[in-house]
């Protein structure tokens, strides 16, 4: 099963940017990094993904190593509606994602 | 799009009675996911649908554990003869395939919560 490392645990301040960091070593050349969070009583839900390149969207930004080997989620500017698990996935587009156990966020208000 | 249905949305059981949890996925979503998350981990994979057809099946789904898409849209998933250990939250996913990996995401529904006791 595909391995992600990232920090169990992570805590920012509200209207500061929040980095989140994972290692994907083991990433082959055709899988695609995904990142889902999950709030308090939800499912996961679908925050950002990319290949290659960095990617943007209105709920973050994702920051691609050029050896593919990591990534970075980037919060701008958090808010306490971001607090959350936040799991890194990679992949062969949707099929079977393997969650670890995430980077729980902390938003200080 | 009214999202991933998932019913009932908590279900509390004796030990040793059968269950059944429901998934209705997004209309046009091809492929269905079941997954199941105990406390302080992530979602772990049990089992996905391609329509109708049982693709998968992960070797934490015992011979207990069964599910069904029969016309490759709501999906069931039963569990006979509960045990203590099955208490978690059931979680079903869907999502569109043949548009491209690029496209592929999964959209998770709010889970149904089981309780053995």
């Amino acid at each position: 099963d595909a391995k992600t490392t990232q920090p169990n645990s992570m805590e920012s301040n509200e209207e500061e940017p929040v980095h989140l960091p994972c290692n994907h070593s083991t990433i082959s050349g055709t899988d695609y990094i995904h990142w889902y969070r999950q709030l308090p009583s939800q499912g996961p839900e679908y925050v950002i993904h990319g290949l290659t390149s960095n990617v943007n969207n209105r709920m973050a930004s994702l920051a691609i190593a050029e050896d593919r080997k990591s990534s970075t989620l980037i919060l701008h500017r958090a808010t306490l509606r971001d607090a959350a698990v936040y799991y890194c996935i990679h992949s062969k587009g949707a099929q079977k994602l393997v969650f670890g156990q995430g980077t729980r966020l902390t938003i200080n208000p | 799009d009214t999202g991933v249905s998932q019913n009932p949305r908590h279900k509390i059981t004796k030990r040793g009675q059968n269950v059944t949890f429901r998934c209705d996925p997004i209309s046009e979503h091809n492929r269905l996911y079941w997954y199941r998350q105990t406390l302080g981990q992530g979602p772990e994979f049990l089992t996905y649908f391609q329509n109708e057809a049982q693709l998968e099946k992960s070797r934490l789904l015992s011979d207990r554990f069964s599910a069904e898409r029969p016309k490759g849209s709501f999906s069931t998933l039963e569990i006979q003869r509960t045990e203590q250990g099955d208490s978690a939250m059931y979680l079903c996913a869907s999502t569109i395939t043949g548009t491209g990996l690029s496209n592929e995401k999964l959209f998770f529904g709010s889970g149904t919560q089981l309780s053995v006791l």
